[in-house]
């Protein structure tokens, strides 16, 4: 069955340090990937996402991503986090045949941006 | 071009009621995903709807819980008899033709 890990629960990182969020999935077939940001209350706004192609995309707000097959990951960085980026993260798997299936999402990551 | 557009966005209603949730996709999405997220959990995948049509209920409780998708209107996703487990955030998400989806602000309903 197809299923997202994301290990960090809670990460915690510095204004203008560097950021690496996990994700590792689990798919038989080429996958369709996705990162999405909530904040407080908020709906979920999609930040980048992976169909085929070059495996490095770049998303909104400086953030990219790289698909990692070997490694069954797509991990979402951002060069110089912003305290406007602290949020939960989600990543997400397309499901079901064809992306605009379901889409199965990890249990997120909670970004706090210390000044 | 509007988002998603959900309302209420906060509903409460007391154990035994029923709950209506709307959801307006964006102008030419015709795929329309309902999602749960309870507390301290990420989103789980309920249903996924077509014009008068139910693609996909693989995620959808057996009982007290139905959605649907008119050829007019938004799309509903309805809760009977709620009980205090139903409490969460119910999202939904429209698509075009094919790949991403885009969600709406959330109702968050609270049974009492």
């Amino acid at each position: 069955a197809q299923s997202v890990t994301q290990p960090d629960i809670h990460i915690t990182v510095s204004e203008g340090a560097s950021l690496e969020l996990r994700c590792n999935y689990s798919y038989g077939a080429t996958p369709y990937l996705f990162w999405y940001v909530q904040s407080p209350g908020q709906g979920l706004q999609l930040l980048l996402k992976y169909f085929s192609g070059d495996t490095l995309v770049q998303g909104i707000k400086g953030f990219e991503a790289e698909f990692k097959r070997s490694q069954s990951s797509f991990n979402l960085r951002k060069p110089s986090v912003h305290w406007s980026d602290a949020a939960e993260y989600f990543c997400a798997v397309g499901a079901g045949s064809g992306a605009t299936n379901k889409l199965i999402f990890g249990t997120g990551t909670l970004l706090a941006v210390q000044p | 071009n509007a988002g998603v557009m959900q309302n209420p966005r906060h509903l409460v209603r007391r154990r035994g009621q029923e709950a209506r949730l709307r959801c307006s996709p964006m102008k030419g999405h015709s795929h329309v995903y309902w999602y749960r997220q309870l507390p301290e959990e990420g989103l789980k995948f309920m249903v996924y709807l077509q014009k008068e049509n139910i693609i996909d209920e693989s995620g959808m409780p057996k009982e007290r819980f139905s959605a649907e998708f008119p050829k007019e209107g938004p799309s509903i996703l309805r809760i009977q008899q709620v009980v205090r487990g139903d409490s969460a955030a119910y999202f939904c998400a429209s698509s075009p033709t094919e790949y991403e989806q885009y969600f709406g602000p959330g109702t968050r309903l609270t049974v009492t």
